[in-house]
């Protein structure tokens, strides 16, 4: 059973670019969420996809969006990157919404400079 | 919105001692779970209660749902330098995403 792998591990990016984060979600779990976790803070709620469908949002602005894909990995896509999106993101996989463990990946994270 | 609170933010201990964090749903939670954190790495699941009032154990940790389902406790006993790191609890809301506390980091001197 393998576990959920997030990549790249690191990555850096000058404001006003894009990006694109990955994510395999682990073997049999259908839903995936997505977290940004300021240095010192707990993870913020992005979004959540479930069988390829966002299932939910936090409070973020349009220019993060997602992707879910058939074998249930996903991607997070960030427009016109601001500085204060510098964070370790968060990838988590679960068999339901939120009615069992999270399962998270290592996390990317992204510096905006 | 749903808002989940944890004290303390910090907290120091001597290798041996107790330690608890306590979390606090501004909602009634249908679960709550706890998740740690070491110092670089990513969440990790611990544990999921349900009932209320539920407690459960694992090995020097102790899981505690309130009667009212807003509270929840964690205590280790005697603490060892490996119980380092950030622990969090979390509880859903609505029925699409979960919402974590804010943490308390937990250091522990040898």
């Amino acid at each position: 059973e393998t576990g959920v792998t997030q990549s790249p591990t690191h990555l850096i990016k000058t404001r006003g670019q894009q990006v694109t984060l990955r994510c395999s979600s682990q073997s049999g779990h259908n839903t995936v969420s997505w977290y940004q976790q300021a240095l010192g803070q707990g993870p913020q709620f992005i979004f959540q996809y479930y069988r390829e469908e966002e299932n939910g949002r936090g409070n973020f602005p349009p220019r993060f969006s997602g992707l879910q894909f058939p074998n249930y990995s996903s991607e997070l896509n960030v427009n016109a990157l601001e500085l204060d999106d510098s964070a370790l993101y968060l990838c988590a996989s679960s068999l339901a919404s939120w009615d069992y463990g999270y399962t998270f990946g290592s996390g990317t994270r992204l510096t905006v400079v | 919105g749903q808002q989940v609170m944890q004290i303390p933010q910090y907290q120091h201990v001597q290798e041996g001692e107790d330690f608890t964090t306590y979390c606090n749903s501004s909602t009634t939670l249908s679960n709550i779970q706890w998740y740690k954190q070491r110092p670089g790495g990513h969440p990790v699941f611990l544990i999921q209660l349900v009932k209320s009032g539920e407690v459960k154990k694992q090995k020097r940790l102790t899981f505690q749902f309130g009667e009212a389902k807003k509270n929840s406790s964690l205590h280790i006993t005697a603490t060892q330098t490996t119980d380092v790191g950030t622990y969090f609890c979390a509880g859903p809301h609505n029925t699409d995403k979960l919402i974590f506390g804010t943490g308390t980091r937990l250091q522990v001197f040898p």
